[in-house]
């Protein structure tokens, strides 16, 4: 089955520090790729979804200066958390489809990468 | 606007059977998909449903009706290891994911 690939697992940095997260579909296409955040106990938050080739479409509320996302191809999306600050410390996951306009379409998701800001 | 509601917590018992359910809002409808997500861990597809009915996958079936914005899914033969949170998503008119809050599922032996 499809497998998307998502590191760093667990990160820890800085105040003021800036964190880079790589999604990575493994075996297919991604022309779509998503951006989630959870904090404890929630549910998914979706920050973003990306298109390979243009930029990222954010959801209100969701600051696309400080998370920088890059879907550069298809099969590669980068979220970068820029000046992370304790508030921004949370469970960011990313998701991706094949594409296609279709309810069908399942999303497959990463692991997942904790990020912790001292 | 657009919501989705199911349960924050049920509990049960190993080997017995538990339905979660989940109701839903939305501006056009394009499915209704249940996922499994284990705590720290990211979630994995469980069911999607598109047409009225019970679909049966194993010890795991989902449930749908249109017409009432009615999900629900339904686990069978209780093991330790279904002790998860279950999350509800549907997708709008736009393709859009719209999740609910999801349901911590509770095993007790």
């Amino acid at each position: 089955g499809a497998v998307v690939s998502q590191h760093p697992s667990r990160v820890i940095c800085k105040s003021g520090t800036s964190v880079k997260i790589e999604c990575r579909s493994l075996d297919f296409q991604a022309t779509t790729m998503f951006w989630y955040r959870q904090f404890p106990k929630q549910s998914l938050m979706l920050m973003a979804t990306s298109n390979e080739g243009s930029k990222a479409t954010y959801e209100q509320g969701v600051e696309k200066d400080k998370f920088l996302i890059n879907h550069a191809s298809l099969t590669l999306s980068t979220l970068t958390v820029t000046s992370a600050h304790p508030e921004d410390s949370s469970f960011y996951i990313c998701s991706a489809t094949s594409g296609g306009r279709s309810g069908a379409n399942v999303l497959t998701f990463g692991a997942g990468s904790r990020l912790t800001v001292l | 606007g657009q919501n989705i509601d199911q349960p924050t917590e049920m509990t049960a018992t190993e080997g017995a059977i538990v339905q979660i359910n989940c109701t839903y809002q939305t501006s056009g409808f394009n499915g209704l998909f249940w996922y499994q997500q284990h705590a720290g861990e990211a979630p994995t597809f469980l069911s999607y449903n598109v047409l009225d009915g019970l679909e049966e996958k194993g010890r795991f079936s989902s449930f749908l009706s249109r017409s009432k914005g009615y999900s629900y899914l339904l686990l069978k033969e209780l093991q330790m290891k279904d002790s998860a949170s279950y999350l509800c998503a549907a997708m709008d008119s736009n393709y859009q994911l719209i999740w609910g809050a999801g349901t911590k599922l509770i095993i007790k032996p």
